[in-house]
């Protein structure tokens, strides 16, 4: 079946460490996307990537690297620069069609303490 | 900037009752509307969309209606399940954008008793 798959569903650092968030999807879908979800706040947008090689900022990227090696992979690194990295984050893709639906992963909740 | 309001949750309902969720939207142009739903511990899944004014959208019950003259998409849905407990989030594609990405309201958690 096709989807994303996001690993690990659980991930637990100590501040001051760098993370990678793993992100895969055998969709075939040109755009990726990384959100942010915080009680309260709904979800933000913090990379996407609508092609190979390219990827842009989103709404609150500081603090957040991503690399778009491979189509159907987008790592989302949550670096020491980050204030408030503990959260749930979303990965999600699309085709190039415009208003064609996100398609979301189960999501990865990391806790820094 | 363009934006998304919802209204504050919980809302809770006893099975077979009415659902109103309301959501308005702050865009210039005309933006493209969804409604995602997300169950415990599991990503988003979009619901219904619409692309223009006046358009409905529907799945599984649930309805909206693209109203442009009170800039709102409203969910509704005449009797709801105990299936149906999720947090629904109201979203839109930046009208005149050459991406996908959306813009979330802050999601409305519905819970249904039998």
């Amino acid at each position: 079946d096709g989807g994303i798959t996001q690993s690990p569903k659980y991930l637990f650092r100590k501040e001051g460490q760098n993370v990678t968030l793993s992100c895969e999807q055998n969709l075939n879908h040109d755009a990726m996307y990384w959100y942010r979800q915080d009680p309260g706040q709904g979800l933000r947008l913090i990379y996407y990537s609508q092609i190979v090689n390219d990827f842009q900022k989103g709404d609150i990227a500081e603090g957040y690297s991503v690399s778009r090696e491979k189509k159907e992979s987008f790592p989302l690194t949550v670096t020491s620069a980050q204030k408030n990295p503990t959260a749930f984050y979303l990965c999600a893709s699309s085709t190039a069609v415009l208003n064609s639906p996100l398609h979301f992963g189960n999501g990865t909740r990391l806790t820094v303490t | 900037g363009d934006s998304v309001t919802q209204m504050e949750g919980p809302v809770t309902l006893s099975e077979e009752a009415f659902l109103t969720i309301n959501c308005t939207y702050t865009a210039t142009g005309y933006p493209s509307l969804f409604w995602y739903v997300q169950y415990p511990g599991e990503g988003l899944q979009l619901l219904l969309k619409a692309t223009k004014a006046d358009d409905k959208g529907s799945n599984k019950g649930f309805e909206a209606t693209y109203r442009k003259e009170t800039t709102s998409f409203h969910l509704e849905k005449g009797s709801v399940q105990v299936s149906d407990s999720a947090v629904y989030f109201c979203a839109l594609s930046s009208p005149g954008g050459a991406t996908n990405k959306l813009i979330f309201g802050t999601g409305t958690l519905l819970a249904v008793q039998p």
